[in-house]
């Protein structure tokens, strides 16, 4: 299995919208709405942002959105915010109980 | 609150077994699918492995099958990582998460780190 394909970096000013991709196969992404996204600030636990492609876990804010087309999903961050600025990366169920998940190559998410 | 601390990092030398636990509190412990997820230096996540609410069922990444061994205590709330056979690879830090639902790793620790070095 080999890991989700995104931008290694996105970068946008404050009160801007950045989306970030994440690029899969017809084996995972492209056939499951099951991925999921999370912000990963550099020595804290991850933390799941949006799961189900779109669905908000309680307390994240509705500037987190999530869409799929295809194999490719995409998590779009409006009105960003200096706090915003973190590693993302996606998951996706990947259609085996043997294999279940395979997470995205990460993004840098600068706030400029 | 809802909480996982996991436990257990160090450096040990290849070859070498660590056992890894993830101490989980303020929830049903019993009712959640728990995994064991891995981030090299410099590198993104990887999932490593994952472990039914009743320990009926385990599944590995194949670089760590027939090394690592995934196990939980439910009476003890204690999620573990057997690790043989360690190797440089396998130096990482490892996160413990909590399964809600197919992908949905709503809850995590903050990670032990495990560095493989002679």
């Amino acid at each position: 299995q080999s890991a989700l394909t995104q931008p290694a970096s996105v970068s946008g000013s404050p009160g801007q919208s950045i989306t970030i991709s994440c690029t899969g196969t017809s084996s995972d992404v492209g056939s499951y709405n099951l991925v999921s996204w999370y912000q990963h600030h550099p020595g804290k636990a991850p933390k799941l942002m949006l799961y189900e492609v779109s669905q908000r876990p309680s307390g994240i804010s509705n500037r987190f959105s999530g869409s799929k087309s295809g194999n490719t999903a995409s998590l779009t961050i409006s009105g960003l915010q200096a706090e915003d600025e973190a590693d993302y990366y996606c998951c996706s169920y990947a259609g085996s109980y043997t294999f279940p998940y395979v997470f995205g190559t990460g993004t840098k998410v600068t706030v400029l | 609150q809802v909480q996982l601390v996991e436990s257990g990092g160090g450096v040990v030398q290849p070859g070498r077994s660590l056992r890894l636990s993830c101490a989980a509190s303020g929830f049903t412990f019993s009712g959640y699918a728990m995994n064991w997820v891995r981030q090299a230096p410099g590198k993104g996540l990887e999932w490593v492995a994952v472990i039914w609410y009743d320990g009926s069922n385990e599944y590995y990444v194949d670089s760590v099958k027939g090394r690592f061994t995934i196990s939980r205590d439910n009476s003890k709330t204690t999620l573990y990582l057997q690790m043989n056979s360690l190797r440089a690879e396998d130096t990482a830090v490892y996160y413990c998460t909590r399964e809600r639902s197919v992908g949905n790793h709503d809850v995590w620790g903050q990670g032990t780190t495990v560095t493989v070095s002679s």
